[in-house]
């Protein structure tokens, strides 16, 4: 079965970077997209991004354009998210979502459990 | 700013159909051809409803329905149960080749 496994919780304090990471498993990791989806504490849902394990590309919202990078390790089936210049309204569950069908497709079915990070100093 | 405005909160009580809209505030959502709709209980990982604006994937409740009219889309529940008490969330795929989502409704049931 499909699993998207997210790395634990973080604390990081502002100014600082924090690299969130997805483990897929259960289907072919090079033929299906991952995005990266924030909630703030009480708020609603943001996209921040894709990348397509094949080859490596992404696209990123403009609102996290020069701050967010997106990788990915083929060896493990793992994607990776990296946010820095963190600040406090960084503070959010992020989550990694898979897209629902191969090569491209315009929704998130399976999920990750989430990732909660606190900017804090 | 979400390019998709929905209302704050929609209530019904059991039995009755609720209809939570979302509007298209910006020209980059393009025509909204890839809408659809995801349910959030909380603490949980958001589920996929809707998509292709009225389609559902395999699985979901036949309660639940999607529509759009002009700039608003809109996801019906019909029969309403306790477990619909949830966060509601249109999104959409841009022309910029982005995904926005839209601002949330908090669905009650009474």
């Amino acid at each position: 079965q499909v699993q998207l496994v997210q790395s634990g919780a973080e604390v990081k304090k502002p100014g600082a970077s924090v690299k969130v990471s997805c483990k897929a498993s259960g289907y072919t990791f090079t033929n299906y997209y991952i995005h990266w989806v924030r909630q703030a504490p009480g708020q609603g849902l943001e996209w921040m991004g894709e990348i397509n394990p094949s080859g490596g590309s992404t696209t990123y919202a403009q609102k996290f354009q020069g701050r967010v990078t997106m990788t990915r390790d083929t060896s493990t089936s793992t994607v990776y998210m990296e946010l820095s210049s963190l600040r406090s309204e960084d503070t959010a569950m992020y989550f990694c979502a898979r897209d629902r069908l191969p090569n491209g497709d315009y929704y998130f079915y399976y999920w990750g459990q989430g990732t909660l990070v606190t900017v804090s100093s | 700013q979400s390019a998709l405005t929905q209302p704050a909160s929609v209530s019904g009580s059991p039995g009755q159909s609720i209809t939570i809209s979302c509007s298209e505030t910006s020209s980059d959502v393009g025509g909204y051809k890839y809408v659809s709709w995801y349910q959030q209980h909380p603490g949980k990982a958001p589920k996929l409803i809707i998509l292709d604006v009225s389609n559902r994937p395999s699985g979901v409740s036949n309660r639940f329905s999607g529509s759009k009219s002009g700039s608003t889309a809109s996801l019906t529940i019909s029969g309403l149960q306790a477990d619909d008490e949830a966060d509601y969330y249109c999104s959409s795929y841009t022309i910029t080749r982005t995904h926005v989502f839209g601002t949330g409704t908090k669905v009650t049931v009474l």
